[in-house]
């Protein structure tokens, strides 16, 4: 079992429309959450840490279920420039070490 | 936010010779530094951890003799791809931690595309 997993996707959205991203996590001990967004043969940027008690910055809202070891990403009112690949990222263990899951791609389109 | 540069952008070699590739952190001092790499359609995955003034850590199945690291000062670091392979053709991304803390934010290079013909 990959210790990130998510949806690939592509996930084809017109603008203005919500979208969701899900990704689950292996390692029990995670204790940091992240995630971040990639352009096409760029490097990760992060979008925003995942606490707990639920973030939000913006149009994004992020969401942290350690039961279940879930994290999800929701963005609303799409825009073009959305489009990108966004990632889900832990640490390991109780470590500053990251680990990345292969991201799912978001197509917004007018 | 921290600026992390990394030194070439894109590098085309020939199978056998060694490739170095700079990391450097331009307006904080990064005691940590970590090197990752990305094949196509794939996750970032991390090679090896890197702390001033002492040896790399390298994940399982990385093997040191190969990729060669330095962090020679708080603002530097180094990765050397020695005797290069086709298959070592990847995305080799650096960033950059003030410290080991969990809560600290890892800043991210521009990356290198390696390519080894």
């Amino acid at each position: 079992r990959k210790e990130v997993e998510q949806d690939p996707g592509p996930f084809n959205v017109p603008e203005g429309a919500t979208v969701a991203f899900n990704c689950t996590y292996s390692n029990s001990a995670s204790q940091s959450f992240f995630w971040y967004r990639q352009d096409c043969r760029k490097e990760p940027k992060l979008l925003m840490s995942v606490y707990s008690s639920g973030n939000e910055d913006g149009r994004f809202t992020a969401q942290l279920n350690r039961a279940s070891q879930y994290i999800s990403l929701l963005i609303r009112d799409s825009k073009l420039s959305d489009s990108a690949t966004y990632l889900c990222v832990v640490n390991r263990d109780n470590t500053d070490k990251l680990i990345f899951g292969t991201g799912t791609r978001l197509q917004v389109f007018p | 936010g921290a600026v992390v540069s990394q030194h070439p952008s894109r590098v085309i070699c020939k199978s056998g010779t060694s490739v170095k590739i700079e990391c450097r952190s331009l307006d904080f001092q990064a005691t940590t530094m970590f090197w990752y790499r990305q094949f196509p359609k794939q996750s970032l995955m991390l090679m090896a951890t890197s702390n001033e003034g002492s040896k790399a850590t390298y994940e399982q199945g990385v093997e040191k003799d190969k990729f060669l690291i330095n962090h020679a000062s708080l603002t530097l670091s180094t990765l050397t791809v020695t005797s290069a392979h086709p298959e070592d053709s990847s995305f080799y991304i650096c960033s950059a931690a003030t410290s080991g803390a969990l809560t600290d934010t890892q800043y991210f290079g521009p990356g290198t595309r390696l390519t080894v013909l």
